[in-house]
């Protein structure tokens, strides 16, 4: 069975803070997602990855930086939490990137106070 | 112009009814078209995928695209309160994107 796993339901972090947001999956897939999901707005990407060590912007990744350290794991960080990244944050991974199902995470919803 | 526009809804229709969803995309060089249904407080999970010009039907729904119109739709036939969701459209420019997601309510 398909699964990706992140670390946190629920967040609640104060402003200037350093945030870590971890996604595991176990399929072996080659590429992994970090999404942000606003009201009106829907999912935006803020970084994907295609392999190991790798790593590319989405559309916005201002405030933000990843590390994918082993194929499994793709990390989120918040540099220092503002109150403008509270959000639902969502974690997917793909067998490939062009034109394959991704597959999400539960979410994490963070709370920058 | 948004790269995947969609209804935000919310659409009403009574159970057993077509709910008709639609999404329209704004760059000729899209392939791939994917619907994923959202259930409140929940992560998205696919339900179609759609290349080829025309329908897909799998059971109660079927995708249609129109890659000259830059549309794609979704059809839910004799809808079920279980249909109840935000369903989000997808297309796979260089990465994918997201529609915004129209919110569907089912009314028994």
């Amino acid at each position: 069975d398909v699964k990706v796993t992140q670390s946190s339901r629920y967040l609640v972090k104060r402003t200037g803070e350093k945030v870590f947001l971890e996604c595991v999956q176990d399929m072996d897939h080659e590429n992994m997602f970090w999404y942000r999901q606003d009201p009106g707005l829907g999912l935006r990407l803020i970084y994907f990855s295609y392999d190991v060590k790798m790593k590319e912007k989405g559309d916005i990744p201002e405030g933000y930086s990843v590390s994918r350290e082993k194929k499994e794991r793709f990390s989120l960080i918040l540099e220092s939490a503002s109150t403008n990244q509270t959000s639902m944050y969502l974690c997917a991974s793909s067998f490939s990137v062009g034109g394959e199902e991704q597959y999400f995470g539960p979410g994490t919803r963070l709370t920058v106070t | 112009q948004k790269e995947v526009e969609q209804n935000s809804g919310p659409l009403s229709v009574p159970e057993g009814a077509i709910a008709s969803l639609n999404c329209t995309y704004s760059d000729r060089g899209s392939q791939s078209f994917f619907w994923y249904r959202q259930y409140s407080g929940k992560s998205p999970e696919l339900i179609m995928f759609i290349y080829s010009n025309g329908d897909k039907e799998d059971g109660r729904f079927t995708a249609q695209l129109n890659k000259a119109s830059q549309y794609v739709s979704l059809l839910i036939r004799d809808s079920q309160p279980s249909d109840s969701a935000t369903y989000l459209c997808a297309v796979m420019i260089n990465d994918m994107r997201f529609g915004a997601g129209t919110r569907l309510t089912v009314k028994p």
